[in-house]
């Protein structure tokens, strides 16, 4: 049973592309997030949404527009890619914004 | 802002050595505390958590205590095995914003 899911796993696309990765949680969470781990592995928070509703929204471009459909799933959308789009990103889920988070495996982004 | 520094790695042991790896952090009111490995890769995978000062997290052998007046949560083990190779994640949870903050990630290599 998985619990966090996303879909792709790997994406290898040009400059200038339009992607989107999709994140979908069975575990009956209200809050879901979008992390990007870059290449020396450091980990940063772009969004978060709480029942449908943005409430985290970090300094990311705005080619980045994240979507939540319902509360089980949280799409991210990346218009233009860059070379510095390229990337590992992380979807995860909690219960509120209080517990502890509970991650996906990971979309490896690969901007050529 | 809050923030979380771990110490600097790679760290390399012999299986069966004591572990430690240092984490510090600087937050407003009373964050939560987490512990998250990541396997090669797989996703982040939460290893223990203390929500209190004083608390201890313990699972698979690892534990952590809370310390408030050191501001630390450190992550220890007693004999480390090979499987346990991977990169360690300490992260504080601001309850109010929901933001987790990670520190920069300690690789553990473990040789037999």
């Amino acid at each position: 049973d998985t619990a966090v899911s996303q879909t792709p796993k790997y994406l290898v696309t040009q400059m200038g592309n339009d992607k989107s990765i999709k994140c979908e949680q069975n575990l009956g969470h209200d809050t879901m997030y979008w992390y990007k781990q870059d290449s020396k592995k450091f980990l940063k928070i772009m969004f978060s949404y709480n029942n449908k509703e943005l409430i985290i929204n970090e300094t990311v471009p705005n080619r980045f527009s994240p979507k939540s459909p319902d509360k089980a799933h949280l799409n991210l959308h990346i218009n233009s890619l860059e070379l510095g789009d390229s990337a590992v990103y992380f979807c995860a889920s909690s219960q509120g914004t209080s517990w502890e988070q509970y991650f996906g495996p990971g979309t490896r982004l690969t901007v050529t | 802002g809050d923030s979380v520094t771990q110490m600097e790695g790679p760290v390399t042991l012999s299986e069966e050595a004591f572990l430690t790896i240092n984490c510090t952090y600087t937050a407003t009111g009373y964050p939560s505390l987490f512990w998250y490995v990541q396997y090669p890769g797989e996703g982040l995978q939460l290893l223990l958590k203390a929500t209190k000062a004083d608390d201890k997290g313990s699972n698979k052998g690892f534990e952590a205590t809370y310390r408030k007046e050191t501001t630390s949560f450190h992550l220890e083990k007693g004999s480390v095995q090979v499987s346990d190779s991977a990169v360690y994640f300490c992260a504080l949870l601001n309850g109010n914003t929901g933001k987790l903050i990670f520190g920069q990630g300690t690789t553990l290599q473990v040789k037999p």
